[in-house]
């Protein structure tokens, strides 16, 4: 069974500073791991994804995650926020040997403040 | 453009109708996905399908039923035996060629309200 819990379900940061989202996942396996955006009324997008290659994954619009095994955490990260990273963030969690297992978390949603 | 079209994007139905949401995709992507988001909950898989003519329930399947004829369509019809469909819709997508399947990809998603 997999799982994923992010810590957080609002972060609110001002305009340029730095943004942490984190997520832990739980997986008897070797993950594949993604964080997706969604804007309102909006699908998900992707934003970056794991899939056993190097650990420091860089996705679109300035976020990074970093791959812990030992932590079992994917947390997102930017250097600096801006207004149009407000939105919803999901991590996701997924087996890639089977179309069925794709796990979400509940979601945090990011508030940037002028 | 390769994507999904999902379709309506504001649909009302009105006590014991069954509505049906459409989906298409022309990514050629073998796998195909029905997710309903209810605020705070992330989202929850309704129904999926690996191949055309073949689906399989997720975790939420009760009121609602799937068709895969196509390979590029995936229609959901909300019955009205589902007793709280408003909701947002989200199809989804994934390929699977080469023995692994890729990340997924998402429509704009179809907000059902009830009336």
């Amino acid at each position: 069974a997999q799982s994923v819990t992010q810590l957080d379900s609002h972060v609110s940061v001002s305009e340029g500073t730095p943004v942490l989202l984190r997520c832990n996942y739980s997986s008897s396996y070797s993950p594949s791991l993604f964080w997706y955006v969604q804007h309102p009324n909006k699908g998900l997008q992707l934003l970056l994804k794991y899939t056993s290659a190097a650990t420091l994954v860089k996705g679109i619009n300035g976020f990074e995650a970093e791959f812990k095994k030992s932590e079992t955490s994917f947390h997102l990260t930017k250097p600096s926020a801006h207004m149009s990273d407000a939105a919803e963030y999901f991590c996701v969690v997924s087996d890639l040997g089977s179309a069925r297992q794709l796990t979400f978390g509940s979601g945090t949603q990011l508030t940037v403040l002028p | 453009d390769g994507g999904i079209t999902q379709s309506p994007k504001y649909l009302f139905r009105k006590e014991g109708q069954n509505v049906t949401l459409s989906c298409e995709q022309n990514l050629n992507h073998d796998a195909m996905y029905w997710y309903r988001q209810d605020p705070g909950q992330g989202l929850r898989l309704i129904y999926y399908s690996q191949i055309v003519n073949d689906f399989q329930k997720g975790d939420i399947a009760e009121g609602y039923s799937v068709s895969r004829e196509k390979k590029e369509s995936f229609p959901l019809t909300v019955t009205s035996a589902q007793k709280n469909p408003t909701a947002f819709y989200l199809c989804a997508s994934m390929d699977g060629s080469g023995g692994r399947w890729t990340e997924a990809f998402f429509g704009q998603g179809t907000r059902l309200t009830v009336v």
